[in-house]
């Protein structure tokens, strides 16, 4: 069946460091893949996405390639930011069932000052 | 400007009393999910509405009701809640060929 994994955290970084979090995938045919964010407290929001091979969904300075050969979707971020302290949840959906999505475990992330 | 609203936003109750949270939306979209999400796990999908369609996840308690009246709005009942119940409990929409799912902000719930 379908499936996402995800690197575990907590991960902890200082400002302005460098982010990538892991996420590869098991699906048949082709999925939907995206990543959302959930700030403390709040629901889930879509960060990004990507529909097909190669295409990179970027926002906020995030972004993330659909790379069908290594199966991963790893999301990258340049410069962290104190803001950007959430839990990150790599997910897809699949066009067998393209009304339901499937969770990686998620990833806390924490930036120091 | 909000496009789902959930309330309320915290709800406290008495172990087996019921309760209901409520979910509006205002994208018109046809398809509703409740998700259940425990501390640092991810969300787990309960059930879904696809129009007036109920679909019920095949692990889903049946202490767990839904109820969907019209396009915008869809309830989550919780009959005799128990301890284990205590979850954030996630609503989200969603239009066939949109591929995106768009989430309220949560109830968070609490039963004592």
């Amino acid at each position: 069946g379908n499936s996402v994994t995800q690197m575990e955290g907590p991960v902890t970084l200082s400002e302005e460091a460098f982010l990538t979090i892991n996420c590869t995938y098991t699906a048949t045919g082709y999925p939907s893949l995206f990543w959302y964010v959930q700030y403390p407290g709040e629901g889930l929001q879509l960060l990004l996405k990507a529909t097909k091979a190669d295409d990179k969904g970027s926002n906020k300075g995030f972004e993330a390639t659909y790379r069908k050969e290594t199966t991963s979707f790893h999301l990258e971020k340049g410069s962290v930011q104190v803001s950007d302290s959430a839990v990150y949840f790599c997910a897809l959906s699949s066009y067998s069932s393209a009304s339901k999505i499937i969770f990686g475990s998620g990833t806390r992330l924490s930036i120091r000052p | 400007d909000a496009m789902v609203i959930q309330n309320p936003r915290y709800q406290v109750t008495q172990f087996g009393k019921p309760v209901t949270l409520s979910c509006s939306q205002t994208l018109n979209h046809n398809v509703m999910y409740w998700y259940q999400q425990k501390s640092s796990q991810a969300p787990k999908l309960l059930f879904h509405y696809y129009d007036k369609d109920f679909n019920n996840e095949a692990d889903t308690p049946d202490n767990f009701q839904s109820r969907r009246p019209n396009t915008s709005f869809c309830f989550l009942d919780i009959r005799s809640p128990g301890l284990g119940d205590t979850a954030m409990y996630l609503c989200a929409t969603y239009w066939v060929g949109s591929e995106t799912q768009y989430f309220g902000p949560g109830t968070r719930l609490l039963v004592l």
